[in-house]
């Protein structure tokens, strides 16, 4: 069975440090792999997606995500927090079917 | 949340009765998905929907309906067969970039309270 996980249910960082996000995945055939993030009460936003390509992903609001396909990772990354950036972010992954495969989400605190 | 609307934000009922959510889009997408978000569990999807007139079930479908008779709108009907209705519903479009890639795009979600 296809599936997105995210390890840390929280994740806290100070302010001005880097953030790391882990997510890895299970998905057939060539993943398409997706950041999402969701502030309290609202949709989700996308932030960045993997394709195809090169590994290192750029995406909205300064986040990147790094694509490991050895250790089936696609972990979000950004090289400096703000207290702005806390929120809940969602990994997704598809094999390029309908069906996306969303992990149960991780919550990020950034403290000032 | 881009193009996509989802009514009422709120929504209370008592057990037992059917509720319709509903959601629209308007950025001309072919596809539209509804999820259902619960704490700790991230999204489920519940049906989805690749064109007009044509549905598919997800991963959570029973105690479900929905229909898809026009582009813009796919409703979502929450019957009293379901067990657990309280959660955030969240409704999506897509669109086809290349083959195989779509972007999801979300509504603001319904927050469906059933006592």
């Amino acid at each position: 069975a296809q599936s997105v996980a995210q390890p840390e249910d929280q994740v806290n960082v100070a302010e001005g440090n880097p953030l790391t996000v882990k997510c890895t995945y299970s998905v057939s055939g060539n993943p398409y792999l997706f950041w999402y993030v969701q502030y309290p009460n609202r949709g989700l936003q996308f932030l960045l997606k993997y394709i195809t390509g090169d590994n290192l992903v750029k995406g909205s609001y300064g986040f990147e995500a790094e694509f490991n396909k050895s250790q089936t990772s696609f972990h979000l990354k950004k090289p400096s927090a703000l207290v702005s950036d806390s929120a809940l972010y969602f990994c997704a992954g598809t094999s390029g079917t309908y069906k996306y495969i969303f992990g149960t989400g991780t919550r990020l605190k950034v403290l000032a | 949340d881009g193009g996509i609307t989802q009514s009422p934000k709120y929504l209370f009922r008592k057990e037992g009765q059917n509720v319709t959510l509903s959601c629209e889009q308007n950025l001309n997408h072919d596809a539209m998905y509804w999820y259902r978000q619960d704490p700790g569990q991230g999204l489920r999807l519940i049906y989805y929907s690749q064109i007009v007139n044509d549905f598919q079930k997800g991963d959570i479908a029973e105690g479900y309906s929905v229909s898809r008779e026009k582009k813009e709108s796919f409703p979502l009907t929450v019957t009293s067969a379901q067990k657990n209705p309280t959660a955030f519903y969240l409704c999506a479009s897509s669109i086809d970039l290349h083959r195989g890639e779509r972007e999801q795009y979300f509504g603001p979600g319904t927050r469906l309270t059933v006592t």
